[in-house]
């Protein structure tokens, strides 16, 4: 079965810039999409469509995605910003979402 | 607006099932898929299936069938999520989540459900 592989964490400095990789087996074919989840909330879209921010997402976040890694870019990283995050394909052989294991972003 | 608002914590015995609520308002019930995903305690999200509440079609993960149904009552646009023979490594957050194109854009607050002897 398909498998998203995400770095369990990432330590960013305020001001700078946070990369976030999903990897999977030509993952540069599928849609990937992103969530954010803050402690006791619940998870927000974020990204979706590899590089589509949904109404109300700061610029500061973007996306990509080419061959065996989707990335999520967040830039001028702020306080705000440390949450789990999620990558997210749709599994079309067996017709269900699945998500990576999530990354921890620590804002130092 | 679209909001999913999802029935309160419960704790339950091992063996026992529990059902969770999730109410949508905002939009046309029937024309979105609606996911549920869990997450245990301090663990990433896990999917355990949709059900379309046009035609009451569901599909399960494949680790939960047998123990999971997923239901919808579109009189009070309202889909349910019950499971059972509850073990304690079912304790975790349900959340139900709307399907939007393969994508999940909007989700409930959750539901703490606790199983404990």
């Amino acid at each position: 079965s398909y498998v998203l592989t995400q770095p369990p964490s990432v330590s960013v400095a305020p001001g700078k810039t946070a990369r976030i990789t999903c990897g999977g087996n030509n993952i540069g074919s599928k849609s990937v999409h992103w969530y954010q989840q803050k402690p006791g909330q619940a998870p927000v879209l974020v990204i979706y469509y590899d590089s589509d921010r949904p109404s109300g997402i700061p610029e500061r976040f973007s996306g990509s995605n080419s061959g065996n890694t989707a990335t999520l870019t967040i830039s001028r990283v702020e306080a705000g910003d440390e949450a789990d995050y999620y990558c997210q394909v749709w599994d079309s052989v067996s017709d269900h979402p699945l998500f990576g294991g999530g990354t921890k972003l620590t804002v130092l | 607006q679209v909001q999913l608002v999802q029935s309160g914590a419960e704790v339950k015995k091992p063996g026992a099932s529990v059902k969770v609520s999730c109410k949508a308002s905002g939009y046309a019930f029937n024309g979105y898929y609606m996911h549920w995903v869990r997450q245990a305690p301090g663990q990433g999200l896990e999917w355990m299936g949709w059900i379309n509440p046009n035609s009451d079609d569901t599909k399960y993960a494949q680790r939960f069938q047998g123990r999971v149904t997923m239901t919808r009552d579109t009189s009070i646009s309202t889909v349910y999520m019950e499971l059972s023979r509850l073990r304690s490594d079912d304790t975790a957050v349900y959340y139900c989540a709307r399907d939007l194109n393969q994508l999940a854009d909007y989700w409930g607050q959750g539901t703490l459900v606790t199983v404990s002897s």
